[in-house]
């Protein structure tokens, strides 16, 4: 079961470099969202997505875009890398049913130097 | 909006220990209520639920009650193991609002031998 799968799972940038963190989930899930964590800030929804082809921003949406071409992948791209960027990013997915929990990756831990 | 509060951390408890961690919620209706844990370098993990008021929601020992006259749903177990060491996360949900989760900001336990 590989459930949600994020890569890579660690990444150096310079400032203003961009990239792109994938996603992909082989569970059938219509939601998916990209959360990044902080120490003391908790988790902040940056995009979430309820089915393919669609976006939408979540709370902290500034500097980052995404993609959902295919239902299985949500992409999360950085065009010009700040340093406040420096995070741990984390995918999730979900049934769109209700009482369903959300399925989270293993993170990929991004610094911005 | 609907908002999560937890327990302020970090609880430290010796092996053998009951553990309690409180958690209250603020939201219009009846949200779904989730607890996670997240290891050291992992993504969240559902660890329980429970959808419905009067609910209980268990699993690996521990035990969470879905109170709607407190508007609480507070996490215990009754003998911590040092392997329960982690960040326990409280949340909930409603499936109408993208299946987007609202979190609290995370309490981190460690169980010492």
């Amino acid at each position: 079961n590989a459930g949600v799968t994020q890569t890579p799972k660690f990444r150096v940038l310079k400032t203003g470099q961009s990239m792109t963190l994938l996603c992909a989930q082989d569970m059938n899930h219509e939601y998916m969202y990209w959360y990044r964590q902080d120490p003391g800030m908790g988790l902040r929804l940056i995009h979430y997505s309820v089915g393919e082809g669609t976006t939408a921003k979540g709370e902290v949406p500034d500097g980052y875009n995404v993609s959902r071409l295919k239902k299985q992948n949500f992409l999360l791209g950085l065009e010009s890398a700040a340093p406040s960027q420096t995070s741990v990013y984390f995918c999730a997915s979900r049934l769109d049913r209700d009482g369903q929990p959300q399925h989270f990756g293993d993170g990929t831990r991004l610094s911005i130097l | 909006g609907d908002s999560v509060t937890q327990m302020e951390g970090p609880v430290t408890l010796s092996e053998e220990a009951f553990l309690t961690i409180n958690c209250t919620y603020t939201a219009t209706g009846y949200p779904s209520l989730f607890w996670y844990v997240q290891y050291p370098g992992e993504g969240l993990q559902l660890l329980l639920k429970a959808t419905k008021a009067d609910d209980k929601g268990s699993n690996k020992g521990f035990e969470a009650t879905y109170r709607k006259e407190t508007t609480s749903f507070h996490l215990e177990k009754g003998s911590v193991q040092v392997s329960d060491s982690a960040v326990y996360f409280c949340a909930l949900s409603f499936n109408t609002n993208a299946g987007k989760s609202t979190f609290g900001d995370g309490t981190t336990l460690t169980v010492k031998p």
